[in-house]
This record gives structure tokens, C-alpha cells and sequence, in this order.
């Protein structure tokens, strides 16, 4: 099993730039999560998509901020305009169904100088 | 809305004396709570879960977890503390899949505990 599979691993962007982070699920699961990590606010949740579908995008911090999932294997999540405050990790993560352990990527490591 | 507690930033440990990472937890009904570790640079890997069943859950690397209903606890051990434990680890609660208030599917993370342990 791949794991999830982020990108990419790390980035460094002007302020002002648009920024899209990339995530492959682990192959046959139907839930999607985004969430970023900083030392200020620790783990937090910006989007949880089911079956493709966003079920809960409430934890986006603003309409700069946008996620997509096209398909099973896909997902991104985009930055536009990024500003220095973005700066942080990002994690997806994955699972197969309610209640099943979710499965954290390797995150993008954004930098926004 | 469920929360989780890691009342300590940080544990310290000599190596080869047995450890303890503390978690307490809040959530409505029957919890799922789970323990991850982070490696500097890494991701979040998971170590150990507990659904139901036992209240001593095994998990990787020798660790295990015990649960308490009473004390709505979830504290993470490990009887012989290795240099390569340490590490960011975290705690995480969510409902029983049964429940299906707001929030079901959310896991919520406690605030991290960094252990060092010291050769």
C-alpha cells in the first residue's frame, strides 16, 4: 500500500501567489480530509469530503481558500492569493468508511514570504 | 462538540524506564480515540487505537494505551522508553459510528505531547 501521497513536499511562494497542494488517497478509501497544522493552532480541520462529495468545508478560514476532488484518487486543495499567515503544514488524510483509522500523507511544508 | 486534553507540552524520560503520554478526552456517547506519533519533518503515523473491547489496546512499536471509562482517560505507555520514542505524539477522539450528531466523522486532535527521552 502507497500510503497517501502529497505535493508537493515543500514550497516557498510570494505573497500573492496562488498556491495548489496536491493529495492521492490510499486506493479503494472514500473519505477525504484536509487539515493544517501550525504551532499556534495545532491539528485543525478545513475539509472532510465523502464518496468525492465535501460534506464539511467549515473549518476553511476564508474564501481564499478552496478544495476540490474530482475523482477517488484525487484531491486538491488551493491557496488564492496566499498570504505569509498560510504558512504552515498541510495534511491530507484518508480513510475507508466511518470509524476506520485515518491515514495521514507526509504534508506540504508552505512557506509564504 | 467532542476536545481532548494532553495536559503536558512536554515528557521527559531516561532510556529504558517505562513512560506515560496523558490524554482525557470529551465527546458524546461511546468514544473512538486513537494515538499518533510525529517524527520531526513527518507525517502523523498511527500507533494504536481503542473501539471496544479490552481497555489495554497494543499498538506499534510496544506501545499500548488504557482506557477509562470512569476517568475519560486514554493514557499511552510503553514499559521501556527507546532515544528513537521521541518524538510529537498526539491523542484523538471521535464518536461512535452509531452517533450521528454534528461532527460524526470529525477526529479531533489534543494539542501534542513531545517526548524526549534521554540516553
Amino acid at each position: 500500500d502507497a500510503g497517501v501521497i502529497q505535493s508537493p513536499r515543500h514550497e516557498v511562494t510570494e505573497m500573492g501567489q496562488e498556491v495548489t497542494l496536491r493529495c492521492k488517497p490510499i486506493s479503494g478509501h472514500n473519505s477525504l480530509f484536509w487539515y493544517r497544522q501550525t504551532m499556534m493552532r495545532g491539528l485543525e480541520l478545513l475539509i472532510y469530503f465523502n464518496n468525492n462529495v465535501p460534506i464539511d468545508d467549515s473549518g476553511m478560514p476564508e474564501d481564499r481558500f478552496s478544495a476540490k476532488m474530482p475523482n477517488a484518487s484525487f484531491s486538491t486543495l488551493k491557496i488564492q492569493p496566499s498570504e505569509p499567515r498560510d504558512s504552515a503544514v498541510y495534511f491530507c488524510a484518508s480513510n475507508r468508511g466511518s470509524g476506520n483509522t485515518i491515514y495521514f500523507g507526509e504534508g506540504s511544508w508552505l512557506t509564504v514570504v | 462538540a467532542q476536545s481532548v486534553a494532553q495536559p503536558e507540552d512536554q515528557v521527559n524520560v531516561a532510556e529504558g524506564n517505562p513512560l506515560t503520554v496523558k490524554c482525557t478526552y470529551s465527546v458524546s456517547g461511546n468514544p473512538y480515540l486513537f494515538w499518533y506519533v510525529q517524527y520531526p519533518n513527518r507525517g502523523l503515523q498511527f500507533l494504536l487505537k481503542y473501539i471496544t473491547g479490552d481497555n489495554l489496546v497494543k499498538g506499534s512499536y510496544g506501545f499500548e494505551a488504557e482506557f477509562n471509562k470512569s476517568q475519560t482517560s486514554f493514557h499511552l505507555k510503553k514499559p521501556s522508553a527507546l532515544v528513537s520514542d521521541s518524538a510529537l505524539y498526539f491523542c484523538a477522539v471521535r464518536p461512535h459510528p452509531s452517533y450521528s450528531g454534528a461532527g460524526s466523522y470529525q477526529l479531533t486532535f489534543g494539542k501534542g505531547t513531545k517526548l524526549s527521552v534521554i540516553p
